[in-house]
């Protein structure tokens, strides 16, 4: 069986400081990890993704994850958080050949100017 | 390009009553997805189509939902009778198959269903 944690329920942060938003997964062997961004009344945004390769991924809007195997975690961060990041984020994990994602769920990002 | 269509929006519904949603993949799209938000949660799978054939519907309650893709192309999710705790956001996504990018699903909006 596969999982996610998100560990925060919520994230405040004021406009133009770092924003980082916790991941930790469970998989059995090598594992592909993803972020998705829900806005209030729409489906889910594809941020980015870490299949193989480079631990540091960069993806949409400026966000970026860094994969950490030893600690089963792909942390979401921006160095500087904008008003319009204010939403719902989803990490997800699935495996090679399994296209199903299990999803966490769900951590809320408020950024206040 | 077009994103995944799904209609309807929002839907009120008594429970034992029935209700059919309708998706709509980007074109192209080979893999399409049904999942089930409950507030405060993440996506769950219900059902996963490869072309016109379910590849998993481990996680669909069959007493009461069923999906088809007749086609290969659009999808109808239907429960019947609705119960309380049906009350969901039911999301269809699609993504293309047999490439690196076939793992990155594409959403639709979602159809808000209340049952009362």
């Amino acid at each position: 069986a596969q999982s996610v944690a998100q560990p925060e329920d919520q994230v405040n942060v004021a406009e133009g400081n770092p924003l980082t938003v916790k991941c930790t997964y469970s998989v059995s062997g090598n594992p592909y990890l993803f972020w998705y961004v829900q806005y209030p009344n729409r489906g889910l945004q594809f941020l980015l993704k870490y299949i193989t390769g480079d631990n540091l991924v960069k993806g949409s809007y400026g966000f970026e994850a860094e994969f950490n195997k030893s600690q089963t975690s792909f942390h979401l961060k921006k160095p500087s958080a904008l008003v319009s990041d204010s939403a719902l984020y989803f990490c997800a994990v699935t495996r090679r050949d399994d296209y199903k994602l299990s999803f966490g769920a769900g951590t809320t990002v408020t950024v206040r100017a | 390009e077009a994103g995944v269509a799904q209609s309807p929006r929002y839907k009120i519904i008594e429970k034992r009553q029935s209700v059919a949603f309708w998706c709509n993949p980007i074109s192209g799209h080979a893999t399409l997805y049904w999942y089930q938000q409950i507030l405060g949660q993440g996506p769950k799978l219900l059902i996963q189509f490869q072309n016109n054939g379910v590849v998993d519907d481990s996680q669909l309650p069959k007493d009461r939902f069923s999906a088809e893709r007749l086609k290969g192309v659009d999808s109808t999710l239907k429960i019947q009778p609705a119960k309380l705790e049906d009350s969901a956001v039911y999301l269809c996504a699609s993504s293309l198959e047999g490439t690196v990018s076939s793992y990155e699903q594409y959403f639709g909006p979602g159809t808000r269903l209340t049952v009362t």
